[in-house]
């Protein structure tokens, strides 16, 4: 069964920094893009970025280009989405999917509730 | 990349059948084949119900279709139930390896 697990939740101050994972279960991590994707408070999905596992490269939206990182290590099925300077706009819901091509993104995961405040 | 343009909500009642719109551009929806349409229920994951503009994943009823015209893309749900009742939310390939979210769409069943 494919799984996407992602860390808890965190709460953190604006300026700190931030990793949250997102662990793959059940299938080949090297054969499918991992995209994360964000909902902040009330609003709409927006696309974040996507890594290749196989290679490690990543894409982004050219809104987050540079504020996020997105990584991938391997070895332990893990997605990494983080941040080096959290600001408060950086508090959302963070989910992690397995995209198959296009815009298809197969499996979710639960979702990490991300709340930056002072 | 801006937002794909979606009605905030729209509303039914159980056996209609209602239709969303997902407004684009030719640089995105009228661009390419790879329109997605995503149910989500509150504090759930989205789910995929449509890809590739009109397909439906396994196990995805038939109540659920899709077509596209132009720039803007369609969801319909025939049949409504009240299991129905969630956020409808479009997404579409936007060229250069980025894709792009509508802002989503509250179904209410009446």
């Amino acid at each position: 069964e494919v799984q996407l697990v992602q860390s808890g939740a965190e709460v953190k101050k604006p300026g700190e920094s931030l990793r949250i994972s997102c662990r793959a279960s059940g299938y080949d991590f090297t054969t499918h893009w991992i995209t994360w994707v964000r909902q902040m408070p009330g609003k709409g999905l927006e696309w974040m970025g996507k890594v290749n596992p196989s290679d490690s490269y990543s894409s982004y939206s050219p809104s987050l280009q540079g504020h996020i990182t997105i990584s991938v290590d391997k070895s332990i099925n893990t997605a990494y989405l983080q941040w080096s300077s959290l600001k408060v706009s950086d508090t959302a819901v963070y989910y992690c999917a397995r995209w198959v091509r296009g815009s298809l993104f197969d499996y979710w995961g639960q979702g990490t509730q991300a709340t930056v405040s002072s | 990349q801006s937002a794909l343009t979606q009605p905030a909500s729209v509303s039914g009642s159980p056996g209609q059948s209602i239709t969303i719109s997902c407004t684009g551009s030719s640089s995105d929806v009228g661009g390419f084949n790879f329109v997605s349409w995503y149910q989500q229920h509150p504090g759930t994951a989205p789910k995929a119900i449509i890809f590739e503009d009109d397909r439906r994943p396994s196990g995805i009823s038939t109540r659920f279709s899709a077509s596209k015209s132009g720039n803007t893309a369609y969801l319909t749900i025939s049949g409504l139930q009240a299991e129905d009742e969630a956020d409808y939310i479009c997404c579409s390939y936007a060229g250069s390896r980025v894709l792009v979210f509508g802002g989503g769409t509250k179904l209410t069943v009446l």
